[in-house]
């Protein structure tokens, strides 16, 4: 079966500060990963997608990037964190072709000081 | 850009009770749409998916309709548990290569008291 890791589930960061945020997912190849956040009275929002490794689209513009290294590997990552980056951060994967139904993480729990 | 709506923003409920929770999009050119649950501080478990040809799924206690004319969709929970307690997500998907980008709407915080 299928599985998705987020880790840390909880980080405490300054201002300014380097960010990297992992996701792996097992069980599976070539999937479409996903990253999206969750902030406080906005609701879920799609951050970046990757079809494949090197791959990377941009949903919104920020001060957040994004990598896929290896093909069930996802990173999030940022140079000098932002107040306004605080907020829960989800991982999603889903098949490539023919599936359609997307399967989350367990979240990671960000919030800059 | 689709646009996705839940209506109510919160509902408590006695336990039992047969509820309704609504999701309404803009654009029905929706592809699927999945519904979630979401525990405090937790991720997304899914619930159902349904697909562009399939007009509704069932499982278990859960059944969701989707009605891409009308721009909406239903999740009916029968007899309602404490235990279902959550938030609840529907995200509406696109087609094409963009299986898994969900537009979502802000939840239905559901609370069955015993």
């Amino acid at each position: 079966s299928q599985t998705i890791h987020q880790w840390p589930a909880t980080l405490v960061q300054p201002v300014g500060s380097p960010l990297s945020l992992e996701c792996t997912v097992e069980g599976t190849s070539n999937p479409n990963l996903y990253w999206y956040r969750q902030a406080a009275g906005r609701g879920l929002q799609l951050l970046f997608y990757s079809v494949g490794i090197g791959q990377i689209s941009s949903e919104v513009p920020q001060n957040l990037s994004a990598s896929r290294p290896q093909d069930r590997q996802f990173i999030l990552s940022s140079k000098k964190l932002l107040l306004s980056d605080s907020g829960f951060y989800l991982c999603a994967w889903s098949v490539q072709a023919g599936g359609t139904e997307a399967f989350f993480g367990q979240g990671t729990r960000l919030t800059v000081v | 850009k689709q646009e996705v709506t839940q209506i109510p923003a919160a509902l408590s409920v006695p336990e039992g009770e047969n509820l309704v929770l609504n999701c309404s999009f803009t654009d029905s050119a929706i592809y699927n749409l999945q519904w979630f649950r979401q525990d405090p501080g937790k991720g997304l478990t899914s619930l159902l998916l349904i697909q562009s040809s399939q007009r509704e799924q069932t499982s278990g206690r859960l059944n969701a309709s989707l009605d891409k004319s009308s721009g909406r969709s239903t999740l009916y929970i029968a007899a309602s548990q404490p235990g279902d307690s959550a938030t609840y997500l529907c995200g509406g998907g696109a087609g094409g290569t963009s299986y898994g980008k969900l537009t979502f709407g802000q939840g239905t915080i559901l609370t069955v008291h015993p």
